[in-house]
């Protein structure tokens, strides 16, 4: 059984660049989440997927937005980046419907200079 | 919406001491999950316990659902267990991970 995979693993871009973040889920999970770990904070949710459709948004701008795919990974995609958008980008998976918990990756450290 | 609330903020403890850390949240929940977050980053989950209790090694945790509350137990300290320990939840039909700000522990040999 293969975890929740993420890349890259770190990242720097320059103000106003757009960044795209990917993800693969754990096998036989088909809902994927996307939080934003600032510095010395707990995870803020960003969005959910599910069959490829987003269910579930946080308070994040449109700039920020994402796919899924039919093998249920993920991108997270990020336009005209700001320097606050500088965190740890986590990934995290589950199936839908029952009573387990999520798997989170080993996140995406983003660096906007 | 829910809030959670985690305490203490910091804890320090020498080597082979036990510890508790506690979770509070403010409304019913129907997932509640302990997670360990290591210097690296990576979040790795310890428990999924929205009520009972369950124990894993030197770990267990404790949920008391109606009384909105969840204990993680740590017992002979390592310093491997350093790091950020974060309690989250969902409510309701949102599916949606709410997390508390965490405890910070730091274990010294």
């Amino acid at each position: 059984e293969t975890g929740v995979t993420q890349s890259p693993t770190h990242l720097i871009k320059t103000r106003g660049q757009q960044v795209t973040l990917r993800c693969s889920s754990q096998s036989g999970h088909n809902t994927v989440s996307w939080y934003q770990q600032a510095l010395g904070q707990g995870p803020q949710f960003i969005f959910q997927y599910y069959r490829e459709e987003e269910n579930g948004r946080g308070n994040f701008p449109p700039r920020f937005s994402g796919l899924q795919f039919p093998n249920y990974s993920s991108e997270l995609n990020v336009n005209a980046l700001e320097l606050d958008d500088s965190a740890l980008y986590l990934c995290a998976s589950s199936l839908a419907g029952t009573a387990y918990g999520y798997t989170f990756g080993s996140g995406t450290r983003l660096t906007v200079v | 919406g829910i809030q959670v609330e985690q305490s203490p903020p910091d804890l320090i403890l020498q080597e082979g001491a036990n510890s508790t850390l506690r979770c509070n949240f403010s409304d019913s929940v129907n997932n509640l999950q302990w997670f360990h977050q290591n210097p690296w980053g990576q979040l790795i989950n310890l428990f999924y316990i929205p009520s009972g209790t369950k124990q894993n090694g030197r770990l267990s945790a404790t949920t008391v659902a109606t009384e909105r509350y969840s204990l993680l137990y740590i017992s002979s300290s390592q310093t491997t267990d350093s790091g950020v320990y974060f309690c989250a939840v969902t409510a309701g039909n949102n599916r949606k991970l709410i997390w508390g700000l965490g405890t910070s522990l730091a274990v010294n040999p």
